[in-house]
């Protein structure tokens, strides 16, 4: 089975500390995805990569910056953080089969994040 | 605009018995519909997935309806247990590119 993991499930930060949110698969897969989760809003895309040191905006990336030097890790940094970044951040790796088509993501079990 | 609504917003029902929850659409180009079942404090485990020419797909109790003419697709459970309670998360992807939209979830409370 397809395992993505993420580094912390709890994280208490203070404003302005810079944070780093840390994800690992171990399927190969090439691409991988930082998302936001808050209450009655759903899921929001942060920031994605389709392959090593490329990396795409999602719909939220306004206070973040991510990070992919090997294929296996995706990193998301909060360069200086905010307590409106208190959410639960979920990472998430999908195989590419040459369309563009999204299929089938495996998530990670997710790091509450509180900035206070 | 791309948008996935689901309903209800929340659901109690009884252990044993049968629910359905709704997931309506408005993605254009159509790729695939995805359900996804969330537990407390985890990430969200892959139920179905459907493409455009199928309407229908089963996992356990679990059955997954897809029409795409009125772009409308359904998560039916079958007598429910104490486990099912969770977060019930409707994903539409478009086609081709990386566009996906998720759905708000229905959250699921299963009384014993």
């Amino acid at each position: 089975d397809v395992k993505v993991t993420q580094s912390s499930r709890y994280l208490v930060k203070r404003t302005g500390e810079k944070v780093f949110l840390e994800c690992v698969q171990d399927m190969d897969h090439e691409n991988m995805f930082w998302y936001r989760q808050d209450p009655g809003l759903g899921l929001r895309l942060i920031y994605f990569s389709y392959d090593v040191k490329m990396k795409e905006k999602g719909d939220i990336p306004e206070g973040y910056s991510v990070s992919r030097e090997k294929k296996e890790r995706f990193s998301l940094i909060l360069e200086s953080a905010s307590t409106n970044q208190t959410s639960m951040y979920l990472c998430a790796s999908s195989i590419y089969d040459g369309t563009g088509k999204n299929y089938g993501y495996t998530f990670g079990s997710g790091t509450r994040l509180t900035v206070v | 605009k791309n948008q996935v609504e689901q309903s209800p917003q929340s659901l109690i029902i009884l252990e044993g018995k049968n629910c359905t929850l709704q997931c309506n659409y408005t993605v254009s180009p159509f790729s695939n519909l995805r359900w996804y079942k969330q537990d407390t404090g985890r990430g969200p485990v892959s139920l179905t997935i459907m493409t455009f020419s199928e309407n229908t797909k089963s996992n356990g109790r679990y059955t997954a309806t897809l029409d795409a003419d009125t772009k409308q697709s359904s998560l039916h459970i079958t007598a429910s247990q104490l486990s099912d309670s969770a977060s019930y998360i409707c994903v539409v992807s478009a086609g081709g590119g990386f566009k996906t939209i998720f759905g708000a979830g229905t959250r699921l409370f299963v009384k014993a």
